[in-house]
């Protein structure tokens, strides 16, 4: 079956631009969780999704960031006016279940955001 | 709070050695989930293991193994007879399981070269 897919999979903008990062979880998977990785470092949380409702949104770094999952399947991580500390790769997971189950995340390929 | 810790930044070793990979956590919860995922050059994170805090049978998959150890609070991880094709990055994880949601905290990562 198809796995988790982000697109795009390269997005560069100009500081100041909005962006607009997708994710397509596995189907039947319940949770979602976008992360942020920088050069050398490991994930970074940003929020995950329990269906439509964002269960935890303390990895948001500033209100610059805001997530949506409408549907409880896809879900589009949307930045406004980028600050080239924002280039990252943005990574996305899924897992069937997510309250109180030891659940494996699976990921997604990355968007490999570059702000100018 | 949590915390993950991998102090090993580079490990370089010769393809047949075993090697094993250091994991140090901290949590206040008494319920959590322990992780290790590879990163290989593709970029794709993988799941290799899944660890619930109540249990710390240590497991073994083909060359690879675990060893939890609450005492000390530690996850390590052990490749025996080492590949090239285990070259890439290994990450740490931990979530916890009582906080209404799976905020998972990563380690910065240990970046595994293996020579032939």
């Amino acid at each position: 079956g198809a796995g988790v897919s982000q697109t795009p999979s390269n997005k560069v903008t100009e500081k100041g631009k909005y962006v607009e990062l997708r994710c397509d979880p596995i189907s039947g998977h319940t949770a979602l969780y976008w992360y942020r990785q920088s050069l050398g470092q490991g994930p970074e949380f940003l929020i995950y999704f329990q269906g439509t409702g964002a269960a935890d949104d303390s990895g948001l770094p500033n209100d610059r960031f805001f997530a949506v999952r409408p549907e409880g399947s896809v879900s589009t991580l949307k930045i406004q006016r980028t600050e080239r500390g924002d280039s990252a790769v943005y990574l996305c997971a899924s897992s069937l279940a997510g309250l109180a189950t030891d659940n494996e995340q699976f990921f997604g390929p990355g968007t490999r955001l570059t702000v100018l | 709070a949590q915390k993950v810790t991998q102090a090993q930044t580079e490990i370089s070793v010769v393809e047949k050695e075993d090697v094993t990979l250091d994991c140090v956590y901290e949590t206040r919860d008494t319920t959590y989930y322990l992780f290790w995922y590879k990163q290989p050059p593709s970029g794709e994170l993988v799941f290799l293991i899944r660890r619930n805090s109540f249990d710390e049978q240590n497991e073994i998959s083909g060359r690879y193994s675990w060893n939890f150890q609450k005492s000390t609070s530690s996850f390590n991880f052990t490749i025996t007879a080492s590949q090239v094709v285990d070259s890439a990055v290994y990450f740490c994880a931990l979530s916890e399981g009582n906080t209404g949601g799976f905020k998972t905290i990563f380690g910065a990562g240990t970046r595994l070269f293996v020579k032939a």
